[in-house]
């Protein structure tokens, strides 16, 4: 278990929708990373908060948007859904915002199933 | 850009023989390398890192060390289990102000008693 909390584990949805993915980070890390898994474009990283302040962008939809609260947990909204959007969703967390020898604890992760 | 590529899976072994997961990289400046591990139905676990050239890194018998004149990075165990089948990713750092991973494709590996 590595202390990141991730939820819903499943979530099933029609394509045009809205969902809202949730992350609550290991006790004491500041910063959240969301990354999106698929077949075809792997492992690639979306978005990183620090402390409740946005600091990194990666390959990131304008269809999707995060943010981070002032509890540390952070969420992950996808909206107007499309297939290609099925994936697993990571989040994981931190104690740094930028650090050579940080390392990233991950989530479980959210699978969203586009219909 | 930075990059990582690893050796195309799956790989299939018989248990106790000797694994090599082959990882280069691209990157600017002084990465950090990292090797994740994914079990079955399971979020990404860090099995090892390097932060520096030459340090190398360990966990549960697996190693690697951090080749800069190579760029490199090869995962190793000795004698492989049946509960080491997953797939393996092997990660980037990049240098800068920036903390994000850049992931290989991942290898699978398959273990057979």
């Amino acid at each position: 278990d590595s202390g990141v909390t991730q939820t819903p584990k499943h979530l099933i949805t029609a394509t045009g929708q809205r969902v809202t993915l949730r992350c609550s980070p290991r006790s004491g890390d500041l910063s959240v990373y969301w990354y999106q898994q698929s077949l075809d474009q792997g492992l690639q990283f979306l978005i990183q908060y620090y402390n409740g302040e946005e600091r990194a962008k990666g390959n990131i939809l304008e269809r999707f948007s995060a943010q981070q609260f002032p509890d540390l947990h952070s969420e992950l909204n996808l909206s107007s859904l499309e297939l290609g959007d099925s994936a697993l969703y990571f989040c994981a967390s931190s104690v740094a915002q930028t650090s050579r020898k940080d390392t990233q604890y991950f989530g479980p992760g959210t699978r969203l199933t586009v219909l | 850009g930075d990059s990582v590529t690893q050796m195309e899976g799956p790989v299939t072994l018989s248990e106790e023989a000797f694994l090599t997961i082959n990882c280069t990289y691209t990157a600017t400046g002084y990465p950090s390398l990292f090797w994740y591990v994914q079990y079955p139905g399971e979020g990404l676990q860090l099995l090892l890192k390097a932060t520096k050239a030459d340090d190398k890194g360990s966990n549960k018998g697996f190693e690697a060390t951090y080749r800069k004149e190579t760029t490199s990075f090869h995962l190793e165990k000795g004698s492989v289990q049946v509960s080491d089948s997953a797939v393996y990713f092997c990660a980037l750092r990049g240098g800068g102000a920036t903390n994000k991973l850049i992931f290989g494709t991942g290898t699978l590996l398959a273990v057979q008693p």
